[in-house]
């Protein structure tokens, strides 16, 4: 059974960081593009960034660009997500997703609130 | 900069048939923007339906298809039932490894 874990999410000033881990089970997570995806309270879906398999393709919404870093460790099965200079509204639930193309899977996600 | 677009909410009747759309504000959705679609209900992750255009991902009832109409990507909804009610999204890919969300549909069955 695929399991993706987010975890790492919690309470952060504005100007701060958090760095968001997704623990993958039940499938090759070497072979899989992975994602992060956020929603805010009450809001919709936004893309934030993805990871191809062997970490040489990477790619940002533009709202996270030069703040957010998405890494991989495939001999651990994770995925990460370094924020950095967190502002106010950055706070969202991010999720973990996996692979848009193929029927993704998602994570329970992690709940992340920027406030001083 | 391109938006992606879905109607804001949409109601149908118990066994009736609904159809919602995700465009885009400057040119048409294509099958290479591979689009997906989720439902999602309240304080839940949301659920993959169909991706890559019109494949229903595994588990999900043949009441739920995709498909390209127009300029637009669709989600169909056959015989609508009490529990699809739901937010549903789709998201597309816009090239160079960026994906967009479009910013969801609030279906009503009643």
């Amino acid at each position: 059974e695929v399991q993706l874990v987010e975890s790492g999410g919690g309470l952060v000033q504005p100007g701060g960081s958090l760095r968001l881990s997704c623990a993958a089970s039940g499938f090759t997570f070497s072979s899989y593009w992975m994602h992060w995806v956020r929603q805010a309270p009450g809001k919709g879906l936004v893309w934030v960034s993805c990871i191809n398999s062997d970490t040489r393709s990477i790619n940002y919404a533009d709202s996270v660009k030069g703040r957010f870093t998405i890494s991989r460790d495939n001999a651990k099965n994770t995925l990460y997500l370094q924020m950095n200079s967190l502002r106010v509204e950055d706070t969202a639930v991010y999720y973990c997703v996996r692979e848009f193309n193929k029927g993704a899977y998602w994570g329970q996600g992690t709940l992340v609130t920027v406030s001083s | 900069q391109t938006v992606v677009t879905q109607e804001p909410s949409f109601s149908v009747s118990p066994g009736g048939t609904v159809t919602l759309t995700c465009g885009l504000t400057s040119g048409s959705v294509s099958t290479s923007n591979y689009p997906n679609w989720y439902q999602q209900t309240p304080g839940q992750p949301p659920r993959t339906l169909i991706y890559s255009t019109n494949t229903r991902s595994s588990g999900v009832p043949d009441r739920f298809s995709g498909s390209i109409l127009g300029n637009k990507a669709a989600l169909t909804i056959t015989g609508a039932q009490a529990d699809d009610e739901s937010d549903y999204y789709c998201v597309l890919f816009m090239g160079s490894g960026i994906w967009v969300f479009g910013g969801g549909t609030k279906l009503t069955v009643l």
